[in-house]
């Protein structure tokens, strides 16, 4: 069955500090994995993507890691800002064209 | 370059009425998803549709239809609407093919609260 998981579910952290999320996929044939930004109320935004050859890749102070062989990604945050509170939603792509598989997403609340 | 848009942002209906909403596709993507977020869960996949035909389909009752225009744009229909169905309807657009495979952009979202 073709699943992501993410976690923690939520999370709060201090300014200035680092987190790292956490995402788990079972889809297969796998094509690319996407994370992405959703604050309260709006639209998911694009924060990377990551194919099956690419082990590492940041957007500013986010870094994303994939590891195909165990299937697993991770969501690196540095020195978080109070604007990075918002859910984070981990989505994979199955390698036959446009099938996506939502995690449920972790909520980040970054207190002053 | 428009990414994409949805209408209306915001809406408010009572049980049993019907509601359409409406999506435009980013510029060069020529296929549309639909997703409802209820409040503090991810998007739940409800259909997808390409040349103007529903392709795939999540668990969802016959309730939600929808309808894809020669020119990309898409509408949902919620019939016989009921209090469950308060939620964020996102519309997502991706091209059926073309690089990069996976590229899924979603507008802001249509909230809907049904009384």
């Amino acid at each position: 069955k073709n699943q992501v998981e993410q976690s923690p579910q939520s999370l709060i952290i201090l300014e200035g500090k680092n987190c790292t999320l956490q995402c788990n996929y079972t889809v297969s044939p796998f094509s690319n994995l996407r994370w992405y930004k959703q604050d309260t109320g709006r639209g998911p935004v694009s924060l990377t993507i990551m194919t099956f050859s690419e082990n590492t890749k940041s957007n500013g102070r986010y870094t994303a890691t994939l590891d195909a062989d165990t299937k697993q990604s991770s969501l690196h945050i540095t020195a978080s800002q109070l604007s990075d509170s918002a859910s984070y939603i981990c989505v994979v792509s199955r390698d036959t064209g446009n099938q996506f598989y939502f995690g449920t997403g972790t909520s980040l609340t970054v207190i002053p | 370059d428009a990414g994409v848009t949805q209408s209306p942002t915001h809406l408010i209906k009572t049980r049993g009425q019907q509601v359409t909403l409406r999506c435009s596709p980013k510029s060069g993507h020529d296929t549309v998803s639909w997703y409802q977020q209820a409040l503090g869960q991810g998007p739940q996949f409800i259909f997808q549709y390409y040349e103007e035909e529903e392709r795939q389909r999540g668990n969802f009752p016959d309730r939600f239809s929808g309808h894809q225009f020669p020119n990309y744009s898409s509408e949902l229909n919620v019939n016989a609407l009921l209090l469950g169905d308060s939620a964020l309807y996102l519309c997502a657009s991706s091209p059926q093919r073309g690089s990069p495979a996976g590229e899924l952009f979603f507008g802001e979202g249509s909230r809907l609260t049904v009384l």
